[in-house]
């Protein structure tokens, strides 16, 4: 079992639509949490991070974190085409430590 | 400001034979990274570097697959003998001493024929 689980999707929703996506974890020794967006061909770009229980707001990306039942999610609102990518969550131990990943979710939004 | 660099972007070489991927981190981040992602997967870690010494170097898969970062700044990962399933996209990502963001380039894609 991975250390860090993500469903593959794809994940296809409409423009304007809430995209809600979510890992769960394994180990408790995790004490932050990434989100990261992948367009094809490229490499990952941060998007937001956290540390603790509770809700991150930026912009249109709301990051949760439920270190209780280990899971952690990340919601878009109002989904642009220019959102669709895959998008990657990353925990790790502590600040210069590596980051481990989930498989990543690939999102599509229609127009 | 400019970001992680890495060079080239694509390589396609032949099994057997030994290959160089470069990593140019962001001006002043002392820690750099190198993640290995196959396709459909999620990056996975390979070595970390403070300064120039491997800080962690776990997740080299085997003995073939060596780094370097002579000066502190700039990477090099090698890989001898390559295999087919060494094929993956070869990330580098940089952070600043004890920061938790690591920030990513835009990856060299191997191809091993």
């Amino acid at each position: 079992q991975k250390e860090v689980e993500q469903d593959p999707g794809p994940l296809s929703v409409p423009e304007g639509a809430i995209v809600s996506l979510n890992c769960t974890y394994s180990n408790s020794a995790f004490q932050y949490f990434m989100w990261y967006r992948q367009y094809s061909r490229k490499g990952p770009e941060l998007l937001m991070y956290t540390y603790s229980s509770g809700n991150k707001e930026d912009g249109r990306f709301t990051a949760q974190v439920d270190k209780s039942s280990k899971y952690i999610s990340l919601f878009i609102r109002d989904s642009q085409p220019s959102d669709s990518a895959t998008y990657l969550c990353a925990t790790g131990r502590a600040a210069g430590n590596k980051l481990t990943f989930g498989g990543g979710t690939r999102v599509l939004v229609k127009p | 400001g400019a970001g992680v660099s890495q060079t080239p972007s694509n390589k396609v070489t032949e099994k057997g034979k030994y290959v160089e991927l470069r990593c140019d981190p962001i001006s002043g981040h002392t820690a750099l990274y190198w993640y290995r992602q196959s396709l459909g997967q999620g990056p996975e870690f390979l070595i970390y570097f403070q300064g120039t010494g491997a800080a962690d170097d776990s997740g080299l898969p085997n003995d073939r697959f060596f780094a370097v970062r002579p000066e502190g700044s700039v990477s090099t990962l090698k890989i001898q003998r390559t295999e087919r399933g060494d094929s993956a996209v070869y990330l580098c990502a940089s952070s600043l001493e004890r920061q938790e963001t690591q920030y990513f380039g835009p990856g060299t894609r191997l191809l091993v024929l």
